[in-house]
């Protein structure tokens, strides 16, 4: 499976602010993910980063809340704009493996907002 | 009714016992279905995948599925203490690549 990487690791910021949380991966791939884990719950996908186009968003996610950049085939950004408590979570990438059905997951970037 | 629904546990096993982890999804057309293993502050690991019916054996797990239940579980055979951790099962969104995670199930293997 693909080496994933995710900057930075863990974060405290104020609320008001923004954060830009990058994803890379050591091989191309056509499918990657981007997905929210808040405390105590299961993961929920924020949005699907296509490479050349606009990011797809789940319902419940917004652009201008989360806006996604994918350059290219092995990179991804995500952002949190304008944060609040509410946005503490961990927040993974994931990329599609050689069989597209399955996902592997980077490890994590865990944010506190104050 | 949730899409994809699992017991939040804790289930607690002795060492050396199988482990029997439960999933029921809602999406009659999902095809993929994945267990990962979640470690306390680490990111989710893939364990298994399986599309069709029945049993699909890997090492000490086994996936097991049934589409017309729409019921998929994991069984652990041999528990160690290493194996305690949070269990999530994936479906995927009929007709995508997308996955919907149950809320887990936090497993414990006691020594």
């Amino acid at each position: 499976s693909a080496v994933i990487s995710q900057k930075p690791s863990r974060d405290i910021c104020q609320r008001g602010t923004s954060l830009t949380i990058q994803c890379q991966v050591d091989s191309q791939v056509t499918m990657m993910f981007w997905y929210r884990q808040q405390p105590g719950q299961s993961l929920t996908l924020i949005a699907t980063a296509n490479q050349g186009s606009e990011a797809t968003y789940e319902s419940g996610f917004v652009i201008d809340k989360f806006p996604i950049s994918r350059p290219n085939l092995t990179f991804s950004t995500l952002t949190v704009s304008n944060m609040s408590p509410e946005d503490s979570s961990i927040y993974l990438c994931s990329v599609g493996g050689q069989s597209q059905e399955t996902q592997y997951f980077g490890p994590g970037t865990r944010l506190l907002v104050l | 009714q949730k899409e994809v629904e699992q017991n939040s546990g804790p289930l607690s096993v002795p060492e050396g016992a199988i482990a029997s982890l439960n999933c029921t999804y809602s999406d009659r057309g999902s095809q993929s279905f994945f267990w990962y293993r979640q470690y306390s502050g680490k990111s989710p690991e893939l364990i298994m995948s399986i599309y069709s019916n029945g049993d699909k054996e890997d090492g000490r797990f086994t996936a097991q599925l049934n589409k017309a239940s729409q019921y998929v579980s994991l069984l652990i055979r041999d528990s160690q203490p290493s194996d305690s951790a949070t269990y999530l099962c994936a479906v995927n969104r009929s007709g995508t690549y997308k996955y919907i995670f149950g809320t887990g199930t936090r497993l414990k293997v006691l020594a």
